[in-house]
């Protein structure tokens, strides 16, 4: 499968307990976005990069959550002292170009705090 | 603010039957419109855009900017469009999707 590759799958973790997620793109894509998708709800944007520069942060991004892009390949979400509230299917997504493009959506990896 | 309202959290048909599932949305800038679907077990992916103005399985969708809505509509269900679907409009100077609250679409025999 060489589409967005994203691990772990599933975390389940205990309440306080920092957590980091990985995501894969495209290879060549040059934009990445995560989103956040809570039962019953469509994803929700977090923050995306354009190359490994971080353009665009959700005010639901709180500042327990930093993500990074080194070298403008995969991408990781970290999240410190995880609440309840954090749990969550994390997705991230990546496009080829400027806007307007197709993103392509990895399977997500399934947050669950403890 | 945007806000891209799918109010039908459940959409229940019969093989054979017309499909419409409906999406209104709030923009205050020119909507960039896309449907997005996800199969069971599948990851989500684009069905359709408004641009593009094709028709992909069957399934159609314009653009009413008085009504502001993107309908999403196919003229006979077949079972394998048993999915969950996503309106979701393009917005921050197309950097980001917003997404509706999701339609479940069960088809059946």
């Amino acid at each position: 499968d060489t589409g967005v590759s994203q691990n772990p799958r599933h975390k389940i973790t205990k309440r306080g307990q920092n957590v980091t997620f990985r995501c894969d793109p495209i290879s060549e894509h040059n934009r990445l976005y995560w989103y956040r998708q809570t039962l019953g709800q469509g994803p929700e944007f977090l923050t995306y990069f354009q190359n490994e520069a971080q353009l665009e942060k959700s005010r639901l991004l709180s500042d327990r959550f930093s993500a990074e892009r080194p070298k403008g390949s995969f991408s990781t979400l970290e999240i410190q002292r995880t609440e309840q509230g954090d749990s969550a299917m994390y997705l991230c997504a990546s496009s080829w170009g400027q806007t307007d493009t197709e993103a392509f959506f990895g399977q997500g990896t399934r947050l669950t705090v403890v | 603010a945007q806000r891209v309202t799918q109010p039908e959290k459940l959409l229940s048909v019969f093989k054979g039957a017309p499909v419409e599932l409906k999406c209104n949305y709030s923009y205050s800038g020119s909507p960039e419109l896309f449907w997005y679907v996800q199969y069971s077990r599948q990851r989500l992916q684009l069905l359709l855009r408004h641009i593009s103005r094709e028709s992909i399985k069957g399934f159609t969708a314009d653009l009413n900017k008085g009504e502001t809505s993107f309908h999403l509509k196919k003229p006979f269900a077949q079972e394998e469009d048993s999915a969950m679907y996503y309106c979701a409009l393009l917005t921050g100077g197309g950097n980001k999707l917003t997404f509706g609250t999701g339609t479940q679409l069960k088809v059946e025999l």
